[in-house]
């Protein structure tokens, strides 16, 4: 089945360094890659996707190449802020399906 | 625009008693639907989800059930509690239109406390 593997968290990091949460799955075909984000106390909030291999979505600073060689969607941010602070997540929506398969999520806190 | 919504916030109930969360989705039509529960330190597990009304795929063997009685209302229910049932309930919906629609929206998310 697929299955979705990101890096444990927590990431303790101080304002403006570098982010990087890696992500790797296992999938039939072609999925759709997602990362999502959840701020403290709240739902989910798509932060970006892509949907082929080579792909970058990219939204708020953030970035993640859809990489099929290496079965990786690692996210990227080159300067994080205090606001960055969260967890996030991410998952795959198989080729033929509705259903997404998250990964376990990475927090993240940002120190000033 | 669409909206999503979840109640209650927040619930603690006693181990046996019954349960019932609502998500209701405004501004769209005919969308899947989707419950998710996140434990506490672990990622989020897809318990149902739904295609149309009175159509339930559930996922995971438990003691809870989802219905759909109405296009845009779904409903998560329990006759009886566990203490492993504590967590953070999210509904999600996405469009069931094409392909490249098949982002999920979630809503805000009801906290359950077992006890």
């Amino acid at each position: 089945g697929n299955s979705v593997t990101q890096m444990e968290g927590p990431v303790t990091l101080s304002e403006e360094a570098f982010l990087t949460i890696n992500c790797t799955y296992t999938a039939t075909g072609y999925p759709s890659l997602f990362w999502y984000v959840q701020y403290p106390g709240e739902g989910l909030q798509l932060l970006l996707k892509a949907t082929k291999a080579d792909d970058k979505g990219s939204n708020k600073g953030f970035e993640a190449t859809y990489r099929k060689e290496t079965t990786s969607f690692h996210l990227e941010k080159g300067s994080v802020q205090v606001s960055d602070s969260a967890v996030y997540f991410c998952a795959l929506r198989e080729a033929a399906g509705n259903k997404l398969t998250f990964g376990g999520g990475t927090r993240v806190l940002v120190k000033p | 625009s669409q909206t999503i919504h979840q109640w209650p916030a927040t619930l603690v109930q006693p181990v046996g008693s019954p349960l019932s969360l609502e998500c209701t989705v405004e501004g769209t039509s005919n969308p899947n639907l989707y419950w998710y529960r996140q434990a506490a330190g672990r990622g989020l597990q897809l318990l149902f989800y739904s295609v149309g009304i009175g159509q339930i795929s559930s996922e995971v063997p438990q003691n809870l059930s989802a219905s759909r009685p109405q296009d845009r209302q779904f409903i998560l229910s329990s006759k009886k509690l566990l203490l492993s049932d504590s967590g953070f309930y999210l509904c999600a919906w996405s469009v069931s239109r094409n392909r490249d629609s098949y982002e999920q929206y979630f809503g805000p998310g009801t906290r359950l406390t077992v006890t």
